[in-house]
């Protein structure tokens, strides 16, 4: 069985300001690993994934996660805040890739401010 | 491409009718489906597994009878909630899985969600 933990349910950050977003996961083989977008009301959008290969992994709109087995984390950064970066983003966790069943993390609501 | 349909986007029914949501892929076909609710505020939880042509797999705890899964074809799948209660109430989100597997990993597609309130 796999499960994801997102620590803070909500972080807020200055607009220009770093951007991090912890997740860790728990998986008794090797994961897939998932960051998912949420804008109010609507459905989710990728992110990024980590599948194998290159441990830093690069997404859209200028995010980037790294996997970290010793850790079992996948954290998700950005360098500079954008004031359309505010959503929901959701960690999440496939034992064999998307074709399989996604766990979700329980979300962390992103604030960004003036 | 991969783009994922949803209908109706919102709809308010009172309690003890029948309603019905579409999930379409519109430019891939999708031999599996997944089906999730969301609670206000929550993460989502995977309630079936769609598959085109066989019966739905539901995660435990999910009333198979009450939240009926139709996945007639490889562009459609229909979830229905049978006699609706306000407890139903929620934001039901499909995603389906592209059967070409672009990339070389089957990927999945998330619908935009349809929200359900019942009165």
């Amino acid at each position: 069985a796999q499960s994801v933990t997102q620590l803070g349910s909500h972080v807020s950050v200055s607009e220009g300001a770093l951007v991090l977003l912890r997740c860790n996961y728990s998986s008794s083989v090797p994961p897939y690993l998932f960051w998912y977008v949420q804008y109010p009301n609507q459905g989710l959008q990728l992110l990024l994934k980590y599948t194998t290969g290159a441990t830093l992994v690069k997404g859209i709109n200028g995010f980037e996660a790294e996997f970290k087995k010793s850790e079992t984390s996948f954290h998700l950064t950005k360098p500079s805040a954008h004031m359309s970066d505010a959503a929901e983003y959701f960690c999440a966790v496939s034992l064999t890739g998307t074709a399989s069943k996604l766990t979700f993390g329980t979300g962390t609501r992103l604030q960004v401010t003036l | 491409g991969a783009v994922v349909s949803q209908h109706p986007s919102w709809v308010i029914c009172k309690s003890g009718t029948s309603v019905k949501i579409e999930c379409r892929s519109l430019d891939f076909q999708a031999t599996t489906m997944f089906w999730y609710r969301q609670f206000p505020k929550q993460s989502l939880m995977l309630m079936a597994t769609s598959n085109e042509g066989s019966k739905a797999t539901y995660e435990q705890g999910v009333e198979k009878d009450k939240f009926l899964i139709n996945h007639a074809s490889l562009t459609l799948s229909t979830l229905t909630v049978t006699s609706a209660h306000p407890e139903d109430s929620s934001f039901y989100i499909c995603s389906a899985r592209d059967r070409a597997g672009r990339e070389g990993l089957y990927e999945q597609y998330f619908g935009p969600g349809t929200r359900l309130t019942v009165t």
